[in-house]
């Protein structure tokens, strides 16, 4: 069956500090790659999307490139800010499947003035 | 464009009691996923409702049930509450068409349910 795997946090991090956080994947055929941000008290929001291997999505700063040899899609920012403070969950879901997504456990991202 | 809506935000319940968790979708969404979430287990699929058929399943016990209308406005149902029953009921909707894969999904803010 199809899995996701985040790292597990929380992820500390400075204001203006480089953000990197990873997700890797299995499917058995070729998935959409999602990341999902929550902030406090919401809901999950969709924060970017990758459809085919190579692309990236990209949104607010934050970019993830859909890497299919290394069945990675690893999210990035240059420069975080304490507003980006939240729980980030990588996502995927085929073609022909269930029209469920699988979705990683979360990362909290916690960022210090 | 008006987004998912869940209601109400918080609910408290006794053990043994039951409960009833709506949510309206985005217009002209046909899906609606309902999920569990927990500090423990995570992010947890409960079910998924498409003009009112439930399509998919989690893996959950029967107390667990609910259903969509045709307004696409959906419920979610618990009976016989348990302790471990609280938690963030998250709602989703999507337009899910033939390439429903590359659709996402549109959560809402959650009902958040303490049982006591």
């Amino acid at each position: 069956g199809n899995s996701v795997t985040q790292m597990e946090g929380p992820v500390t991090l400075s204001e203006e500090a480089f953000l990197t956080i990873n997700c890797t994947y299995t499917a058995t055929g070729y998935p959409s790659l999602f990341w999902y941000v929550q902030y406090p008290g919401e809901g999950l929001q969709l924060l970017l999307k990758a459809t085919k291997a190579d692309d990236k999505g990209s949104n607010k700063g934050f970019e993830a490139t859909y890497r299919k040899e290394t069945t990675s899609f690893h999210l990035e920012k240059g420069s975080v800010q304490v507003s980006d403070s939240a729980v980030y969950f990588c996502a995927l879901s085929e073609a022909g499947g269930s029209y469920i997504p699988t979705f990683g456990r979360g990362t909290s991202l916690i960022v210090h003035p | 464009k008006a987004g998912v809506t869940q209601t109400p935000r918080y609910l408290i319940k006794t053990r043994g009691q039951q409960v009833t968790l709506s949510c309206s979708p985005i217009s002209g969404h046909r899906s609606v996923s309902w999920y569990q979430q927990t500090p423990g287990q995570g992010l947890q699929f409960l079910f998924e409702y498409f003009s009112e058929t439930q399509r998919n399943k989690g893996n959950f016990p029967g107390r667990f049930s609910g259903r969509q209308f045709s307004n696409s406005r959906s419920e979610m149902n618990v009976s016989t509450l348990e302790l471990g029953d609280s938690a963030l009921y998250l709602c989703a909707s999507s337009l899910a068409g033939t390439s429903s894969y590359n659709s996402p999904l549109h959560f809402g803010n959650g009902t958040r349910l303490t049982v006591t």
